[in-house]
């Protein structure tokens, strides 16, 4: 079936050290990817989005993503946590087949122990 | 440049009542989206809509559930004779013309019923 794994619903770190969240999406052709953040009531902010080229994106308040064809990933990283990264974190594709929607994984929620 | 705006950000309703939740989209943004988020879950796509079209609805129940996003004004979801299975954060998010994968989301309307 078609979707987006996100396999890790929690994950823990300490602060200061690196991150990595998971994503796997299953679709035939490569998707437009994108990784979303959710502060506890509040709504999702874009940190970076992946179309074509470069396979490794830049994003907003330090993180990447890396976009790794032949494993169908898009990991998002961090390589010092800090204790403001503690939310949801929501991996998305917007498959080519299905219009303008995205379709997103089930999140996954960081904590950051100090 | 103000964000997507929802509203109610809560809004309570007694099973068998009618909820209309509210979404302005980014000045120059025409494409509106709603998507819905269960305990626990990702978002799930709803709808899609341009000034006076639905363009996709193939996420929307078929029953109880229409969305409207006229020439003036916010566009509107509303939910004829809630249950309790309705219950959950409905987001909004908005893209400018020509670039349908940069959503951005409003803070969400949390609907709870009662």
């Amino acid at each position: 079936a078609q979707s987006v794994t996100q396999p890790d619903i929690h994950i823990t770190v300490s602060e200061g050290a690196s991150l990595e969240l998971r994503c796997n999406y299953s679709y035939g052709a490569t998707p437009y990817l994108f990784w979303y953040v959710q502060s506890p009531g509040q709504g999702l902010q874009l940190l970076l989005k992946y179309f074509s080229g470069d396979t490794l994106v830049q994003g907003i308040k330090g993180f990447e993503a890396e976009f790794k064809r032949s494993q169908s990933s898009f990991n998002l990283r961090k390589p010092s946590v800090h204790w403001s990264d503690a939310a949801e974190y929501f991996c998305a594709v917007a498959p080519q087949e299905y219009g303008n929607k995205l379709v997103f994984g089930a999140g996954t929620i960081l904590r950051v122990k100090s | 440049n103000a964000g997507v705006m929802q509203n109610p950000r809560h809004l309570v309703r007694r099973r068998g009542q009618e909820a209309r939740l509210r979404c302005s989209p980014m000045k120059g943004h025409s494409h509106v989206y709603w998507y819905r988020q269960l305990p626990e879950e990702g978002l799930k796509f709803m709808v899609y809509l341009q000034k006076e079209n639905i363009i996709d609805e193939s996420g929307m129940p078929k029953e109880r559930f229409s969305a409207e996003f006229p020439k003036e004004g916010p566009s509107i979801l509303r939910i004829q004779q809630v249950v309790r299975g309705d219950s959950a954060a409905y987001f909004c998010a908005s893209s400018p013309p020509g670039l349908p994968y940069e959503q951005y989301f409003g803070p969400g309307t949390r609907l709870t019923v009662t």
